[in-house]
């Protein structure tokens, strides 16, 4: 497609159930990103995929959290157990070349009640 | 640890006027520094990269420095418009340990920007 995709634009959730948060990268893009903007927060580092690498986790805030890219496509970020401090915008974003050239989706709001 | 602070947090100016954002961070290590503008409820959309060894880059009324030796950059806005509004971001990629690696991004929290009519 023409932009990073990311579905759905909004959920909620109840405390305790899981979510999958989808991205579709641009077509090519080998690098992906996933970033949490929480309300009165910058975007905060979760994890990054770069073609057939080890993801970079560091950013995971908990062993709740975990994220797949299929295919070098399109990556699944997933909730586990689903607590209200995971409330936030969750970002993605992908480049040609890793650092350069981020070209970011519209993020999909997570809202756990 | 790098950290990324930005100010004001908040500004209201009216149409036509120059304005400066501020970014600080607090390691010189840097690969490149970038400005975005995030409108609401949308992504961030790259405005300027500035690499390490430059001064500044321009795109149209956009003006970004960078003095990387003292941890700062400014964005200036030339002649202010309401479509100016939005929320201005600072990102700098570190040039040290994991972080080197990823492309992985420091972000600050922001200057949300009102531009009135």
């Amino acid at each position: 497609g023409a932009g990073v995709s990311q579905s759905p634009s909004n959920k909620v959730t109840e405390k305790g159930k899981d979510v999958e948060l989808r991205c579709d990268p641009i077509s090519g893009h080998t690098a992906l990103y996933w970033y949490r903007q929480s309300l009165g927060q910058g975007l905060e580092f979760l994890i990054y995929f770069q073609g057939n690498s080890a993801p970079d986790k560091s950013g995971l805030p908990s062993d709740r959290f975990s994220a797949e890219r299929t295919g070098g496509s399109v990556s699944t970020l997933t909730i586990q157990r689903t607590q209200q401090e995971d409330s936030a915008v969750y970002l993605c974003a992908s480049s040609l070349v890793q650092g350069y050239g981020y070209t970011f989706g519209s993020g999909t709001r997570l809202t756990v009640v | 640890k790098q950290e990324v602070t930005q100010i004001p947090a908040a500004l209201s100016v009216p149409e036509g006027e120059n304005l400066v954002l501020n970014c600080s961070f607090t390691d010189s290590a840097i690969y490149n520094l970038q400005w975005f503008r995030q409108d609401p409820g949308k992504g961030l959309t790259s405005l300027l990269l500035i690499q390490s060894s430059q001064r500044e880059q321009t795109s149209g009324r956009l003006n970004a420095s960078l003095d990387k030796s003292s941890g700062r950059s400014t964005l200036y806005i030339a002649a202010s418009q309401p479509g100016d509004s939005a929320t201005y971001l600072c990102a700098v990629r570190p040039a040290k340990g994991g972080s080197s690696n990823t492309g992985k991004l420091i972000f600050g929290q922001g200057t949300t920007l009102q531009v009135k009519p």
